[in-house]
């Protein structure tokens, strides 16, 4: 049981350039969700998915677009980065199996784009 | 929701002795808080979780206090390790089940020996 696993671990990009993140889940959780987080701040939500086939925006969707591939797979894509898009990227997931609500966090992907 | 905040960036503690690590929310109708730890290079990892109808829950060696006369929420870690150093945060959870979470900037833990 690998949780959430996110590829790749590091990325540099040229402003301009399109690449897409990956995130998978083996817990057959409904939900999944994009983070960012820049130094020194706390993760804010780009886009999440509630289930397969639907996404919705977070706080800081401009910039890129998401596809809920199946219920394993969230990916992110950025069309073209810009420096600003410089950030750790987080993907997390979670279920409905608990009384309360808990979010299980990947690794995180570090993009720099110069 | 609003976003929560944090009132102190940094939080120094001698090993053994205990920590407090305090939250604000400004969204009265906030109903569900977590707090996360979050290791150097690592994601976010659950820690604890508490609803607005309780005023205290507590789990191995920590323990959070909701005061929501003042929008105010603490988490009490015990006899502190060295693994507990970390930043810490607060999120909150929007009304819907399926919303994604409002995370505090964060507060960096340090444990001297």
């Amino acid at each position: 049981n690998a949780g959430v696993t996110q590829t790749p671990k590091f990325q540099v990009l040229k402003t301009g350039q399109s690449m897409t993140l990956q995130c998978a889940q083996d817990m057959n959780h409904n939900s999944m969700y994009w983070y960012r987080q820049d130094p020194g701040m706390g993760l804010r939500l780009i886009y999440y998915s509630a289930s397969e086939g639907t996404t919705d925006k977070g706080e800081v969707p401009n910039g890129y677009n998401v596809s809920r591939l199946n219920k394993r797979e969230f990916s992110l894509r950025l069309e073209s980065a810009a420096p600003s898009q410089t950030s750790v990227y987080f993907c997390a997931s979670s279920g409905r199996d608990r009384k309360y609500y808990e979010q299980y966090f990947g690794p995180g992907t570090r993009l720099t784009v110069t | 929701g609003e976003n929560v905040g944090l009132h102190l960036p940094t939080l120094s503690v001698q090993e053994g002795d205990n920590s407090i690590i305090n939250c604000a929310y400004s969204n009265s109708a906030s109903d569900y808080f977590i707090w996360y730890k979050q290791e150097s290079g690592k994601g976010p990892q659950f820690i604890i979780d508490i609803r607005s109808n309780m005023d205290k829950r507590q789990g191995q060696r920590v323990t959070v206090l909701l005061n929501k006369t003042v929008k105010h929420l603490s988490l009490q870690i015990a006899a502190t390790q060295p693994g507990d150093s970390a930043v810490y945060f607060c999120a909150e959870k929007g009304l819907d089940w399926d919303d994604g979470l409002t995370f505090g900037k964060g507060t960096h833990l340090i444990i001297q020996p």
